[in-house]
């Protein structure tokens, strides 16, 4: 099983929709939680991070649910430039030192007129 | 520079040849990672060092290595490279390994 999970997509959705996007994960030592944004060749760019509570930024709503060990993502009101793949990341500290952070491979979003 | 800079943009290489790839931060990041991200399998953590003069090997460090002489250069070198490392290579940085990460704009190389 891979460490973090997420559907693939794509996702296609009319402008203005909203659109949810599941990310799990199978480590339960797993301490932070972001969102990343990954446009066509170029590089990720932070989108948010996850915090137990729940946080909101304008259109951008993400959960995380520990017990379920699953985060969730959130768009409102989409828009064109919303189109993009988004990566679940997880990040954790590991025996002996350090940490790692793993990526998921991306759930696709397109956003159609 | 602002941020993080990589070099070359994209690159065409031999096999066999040895190459090295530039990376460049100016956030007085202590933590650096390089990945390399190829279709249907994500990023893959390659090397990283959460300080300089220290590095470690990540999820898949073999034919690649890198040093880090000081905190704002990480350099990743292929010895003698093959095929199968064609791939976009990130390199990345953060202010601790628990923070969030910023990436490079990444270096496309095809080795023929």
């Amino acid at each position: 099983r891979k460490e973090v999970e997420q559907d693939p997509g794509p996702f296609n959705v009319p402008e203005g929709a909203t659109v949810a996007f599941n990310c799990t994960y199978s480590n339960s030592a797993s301490q932070s939680f972001f969102w990343y944004r990954q446009d066509c060749r170029k590089e990720p760019k932070l989108l948010m991070s996850v915090y137990s509570s729940g946080n909101e930024d304008g259109r951008f709503t993400a959960q995380l649910n520990r017990a379920s060990q699953y985060i969730s993502l959130l768009i409102r009101d989409s828009k064109l430039s919303d189109s993009a793949t988004y990566l679940c990341v997880v990040n954790r500290s590991l025996t002996g030192g350090g940490n790692k952070l793993t990526f998921g491979t991306g759930t696709q979003l397109k956003v159609e007129l | 520079i602002a941020g993080i800079t990589q070099a070359p943009t994209s690159q065409i290489l031999a096999a066999g040849r040895r190459m090295t790839l530039r990376c460049t931060q100016d956030m007085r990041h202590n933590a650096m990672y390089w990945y390399r991200q190829d279709l249907g399998l994500g990023l893959r953590l390659i090397h990283y060092s959460n300080t300089a003069g220290t590095t470690g090997k990540g999820e898949v460090p073999d034919g690649y290595s890198v040093s880090r002489a000081n905190t704002d250069d990480f350099p990743l070198t292929l010895a003698s490279a093959v095929p199968s490392q064609t791939s976009v290579y990130f390199c990345a940085s953060s202010d601790s390994p628990r923070d969030e990460q910023f990436f490079g704009p990444g270096t496309r190389l095809t080795v023929l």
